[in-house]
């Protein structure tokens, strides 16, 4: 089945900085990426997502690209507020005999310092 | 417009006992599914479902069971609690595969 990897598990910012989190996914039929923030207490809620038949994905200060042949997906946040603070988590959907089951990486910690 | 609604919101049970988890959404989607969420492990699929009279396991199946007779609700069981299966479980829909899914605020379930 679908292996997806993020990384870091941390990552802590001051605010106006940039941040990037990585992911890697092991099932070369994965053709939807979605990412999520957490905030504490609440369920997870989407932020954006990005298809395979895209290389790169732009919502205000959120980015995501993607390299299939690479296997990995990155988020990028730029001009992080307090606000950002949260856990992220990415998701890759398994092809095959798993066709659309998501899987999620184990999260990272942002936490942006005013 | 409530998305999806779980209940209970946290329940401490004994080990043997046994509970359904409800879950209910109101945006006519088709996809539901269950997840359980705990510490460094990210999220992970317990059982699926594509529609109304049709389930799925996903990657956690054992323990649980699940039902669907009706659009809006897909109640998850817990046959006979362990303490393997204290965590942070989640409930989501979507319109279908490969679309956003909108997840619940979850049920803190304690077994002792």
């Amino acid at each position: 089945g679908e292996n997806v990897e993020q990384h870091p598990s941390t990552l802590s910012v001051q605010e106006g900085d940039s941040a990037v989190i990585k992911c890697t996914y092991s099932d070369s039929a994965s053709n939807y990426f979605p990412w999520y923030k957490q905030e504490l207490g609440k369920g997870p809620q989407l932020i954006i997502d990005i298809r395979s038949n895209v290389g790169e994905k732009k919502d205000q200060r959120i980015a995501v690209t993607l390299n299939k042949t690479a296997k990995h997906f990155s988020l990028h946040i730029t001009e992080t507020q307090p606000e950002d603070s949260a856990v992220y988590f990415c998701a890759a959907t398994a092809g095959g005999t798993s066709y659309g089951k998501l899987t999620f990486g184990q999260g990272t910690i942002l936490t942006v310092h005013p | 417009n409530a998305g999806v609604t779980q209940t209970p919101k946290f329940q401490v049970l004994k080990t043997g006992q046994s509970m359904t988890l409800q879950c209910a959404q109101d945006m006519n989607h088709e996809y539901m599914s269950w997840y359980r969420q705990d510490p460094g492990m990210g999220l992970r699929l317990i059982h699926y479902s594509v529609g109304a009279g049709i389930t799925d396991q996903g990657e956690v199946p054992n323990g649980y069971n699940v039902s669907r007779s009706t659009t809006e609700d897909f109640p998850l069981r817990l046959l006979s609690a362990a303490p393997s299966q204290t965590s942070v479980y989640f409930c989501a829909s979507s319109p279908s595969f490969n679309q956003p899914q909108h997840f619940g605020d979850g049920t803190r379930l304690s077994i002792l």
